[in-house]
């Protein structure tokens, strides 16, 4: 299957700083990219999409100050969580896929704001 | 918006089989997915659906009624290794649409 990545996978933050996450599409031309959020013990939760050289579109409910989202270029999608607090501490993995049923995630980053 | 509604936790014996049920309500639908998911790591997929009817991989089969807006994912020989979180999502029907999940069957295989 296609490939994703995500850099880092482990990030410890003080609270009040930002944050930078890098997915890329190894394989593949990601025109889309999707961006979830994963609390303990919790499902999936879409936060938004991203699309080469447009804006993202945030879900309800989610601060588009708060959680930058860039998508320069059809290989890297970039989640930036600004001026981060402890509840923002979470899993955030991204996805895109290859064909109408082939989505495919990458291998997530753990954020702790401490 | 989508409502997917599965079981919280199940618990089944080292061999067995499982069947874990999957509904959801929604409008426009193209395609139900299942992924397995370890803890503290990403989802990786399982099988998806977009038809009715039964699809077979191996251990794992799934199944779809887009009638009754209902899917299982059959589970045999388990092995101990099958101890994840498994979700169902489902994908609305449109170019570039996310899969949205449920919130996930935690299933613990014991000896």
């Amino acid at each position: 299957g296609a490939v994703v990545s995500q850099h880092p996978s482990r990030v410890i933050c003080k609270s009040g700083t930002s944050v930078k996450i890098e997915c890329r599409s190894l394989d593949f031309q990601a025109t889309t990219m999707f961006w979830y959020r994963q609390f303990p013990k919790q499902s999936l939760m879409l936060m938004a999409t991203s699309n080469e050289g447009s804006k993202a579109t945030y879900e309800q409910g989610v601060e588009k100050d708060k959680f930058l989202i860039n998508h320069a270029s059809l290989t890297l999608s970039t989640l930036t969580v600004t001026s981060a607090h402890p509840e923002d501490s979470s899993f955030y993995i991204c996805s895109s896929f290859t064909g109408p049923y082939e989505q495919y995630f990458g291998p997530g980053t753990r954020l702790t704001v401490t | 918006g989508q409502n997917i509604d599965q079981p919280t936790e199940m618990t089944a014996t080292e061999g067995a089989i499982v069947q874990i049920n999957c509904t959801y309500q929604t409008s426009g639908f193209n395609g139900l997915f299942w992924y397995q998911q370890h803890a503290g790591e990403a989802p990786t997929f399982l099988s998806y659906n977009v038809l009715d009817g039964l699809e077979e991989k191996g251990r794992f089969s799934s199944f779809l009624s887009r009638s009754k807006g209902y899917s299982y994912l059959l589970l045999k020989e388990l092995q101990m290794k099958d101890s994840a979180s498994y979700l169902c999502a489902v994908r609305k029907r449109g170019g570039n649409t996310p899969l949205v999940f449920g919130k996930g069957t935690r299933l613990s295989v014991i000896a």
